[in-house]
């Protein structure tokens, strides 16, 4: 009931495309949902986060969407650039019980091509 | 602008000897976590402490310990290295409350067992 289960493990889109990483979880509890990216020899790095009060969240290129129902949260990544090849985390927290750890998703490798 | 520090970017250590990997952040914050990285794996929960002297078990505590005497400081301890630990080693810190729950990491500490 602690998984976030994250795919795919790797994604490769061409220049200008759409990338799409999705994540499900299991526990209710969970109410905050961040997306981390890591580049090569750097820490993680937040990326966009979403509550569940909302069912999407766009900063610029980057959108998270959330399904309640399904338990389900994706990040879309419109007119994709070669700078944003990096891997990506999603992550679940159960903040609203005062614990701030978060359960991460095991990671996508994402490769735009130039 | 918010810094997490860690102490080593590489290091080599020896099976069964004792490991200091120390973390400092310059944020103030409460919270600071120590996670490890593995591929196909994402990031998983060693340690987290929400105050001084204070430490709780994350998912995998199992042959690490952690010290925490200052505020600023948080340090994974590996009491007697082996091979399964050569991975790499995130540390995070967080402010709980606010709008943001984001935790900040460090650039990691690469640590191979031989």
């Amino acid at each position: 009931q602690q998984q976030v289960k994250q795919s795919p493990q790797s994604l490769i889109v061409q220049k200008g495309g759409i990338s799409i990483i999705n994540c499900a979880y299991e526990n209710t509890a969970f109410d905050y949902f961040p997306w981390y990216q890591q580049f090569p020899g750097k820490g993680p790095a937040l990326l966009i986060a979403i509550r569940p009060d909302v069912s999407e969240k766009k900063e610029g290129r980057f959108t998270i969407s959330f399904n309640k129902s399904a338990k389900q949260f994706s990040l879309h990544i419109m007119d994709s650039q070669p700078g944003d090849s990096a891997t990506y985390f999603c992550a679940a927290s159960p903040i609203s019980s005062g614990t701030y750890k978060y359960i991460f998703g095991t990671g996508t490798r994402l490769k735009v091509l130039a | 602008d918010v810094k997490v520090t860690q102490s080593s970017r590489y290091l080599v250590k020896r099976t069964g000897e004792k490991v200091f990997l120390e973390c400092v952040q310059d944020m103030d914050h409460e919270n600071m976590f120590w996670y490890r990285q593995d591929p196909g794996l994402g990031l998983r929960l060693i340690y987290f402490s929400y105050d001084v002297k204070m430490k709780e078990k994350g998912d995998i505590p199992e042959g690490y310990s952690v010290s925490r005497e200052k505020k600023e400081r948080f340090s994974l301890i590996l009491e007697s290295a082996s091979t399964n630990q050569t991975s790499m080693y995130l540390c995070a810190s967080s402010s709980p409350g606010g709008a943001s729950y984001e935790q900040y990491f460090g650039p990691g500490t690469r640590l191979t067992v031989t």
